[in-house]
């Protein structure tokens, strides 16, 4: 089955600076890969999403980068400001199956004033 | 208004009880999910349906059993709860069971003691 490895598991960056978050799958048949921001006591939410017909997706201050034949794709954020602190997951799963999503174990992002 | 809500959002229980969690979602989404959260922020798929009917049911201990009464309730039951169980559970919908955004509850806390 599919397993995704997500890293750093937390990364602290100064406001205003760029965060970088990576991950790699393991099922060459995952097609479908969102990354969904989580705040303290609340559930995961979509912030972007990307299919494996598509190498880059942006929107606003945040992009999500794919390179299937490597596996491993990459959440960017830009001029990060305070209340982008959250846990960060990316995830993966087959478009047009039962949607499995299998997440990764999650980045801890904080951004320091 | 509440798109995914869940109840209760805190449930502290002794060992050997049996308990449930509800879930409902007024997307009017026919694809609703269970997920575990554990301490270390590991979310993991536990069931999916699809219109009142099981598309994904992991390898959970029977222990757990969900129900669908309609495509807009998706409630979890779990029989004589041990230390392990203790997370946070989410639930989620969908539109569609092919892909795409899932909507997640505010999560609810079970303590087994």
């Amino acid at each position: 089955g599919e397993n995704v490895e997500q890293h750093p598991s937390t990364l602290s960056v100064q406001e205003g600076d760029s965060a970088v978050i990576k991950c790699t799958y393991s099922d060459s048949a995952s097609n479908y890969f969102p990354w969904y921001k989580q705040e303290l006591g609340k559930g995961p939410q979509l912030i972007i999403d990307i299919r494996s017909n598509v190498g880059e997706k942006k929107d606003q201050r945040i992009a999500v980068t794919l390179n299937k034949t490597a596996k491993h794709f990459s959440l960017h954020i830009t001029e990060t400001q305070p209340e982008d602190s959250a846990v960060y997951f990316c995830a993966a799963s087959v478009w047009g199956g039962a949607q499995k999503l299998v997440f990764g174990q999650g980045t801890r992002l904080t951004i320091n004033p | 208004d509440t798109a995914v809500s869940q109840t209760p959002k805190y449930l502290v229980t002794q060992m050997g009880n049996d308990k449930s969690i509800k879930c409902e979602q007024n997307l009017g989404h026919d694809t609703m999910y269970w997920y575990k959260q554990d301490s270390k922020k590991f979310l993991k798929i536990m069931f999916s349906y699809n219109n009142k009917e099981l598309i994904i049911n992991e390898t959970v201990p029977n222990r757990f059993s969900p129900k669908s009464p309609d495509k807009a309730h998706l409630n979890l039951h779990i029989n004589s709860l041990e230390l392990g169980d203790s997370a946070v559970y989410f639930c989620a919908s969908s539109q569609g069971w092919g892909g795409g955004e899932q909507f997640f509850g505010p999560g609810t806390r079970l303590t087994v003691l």
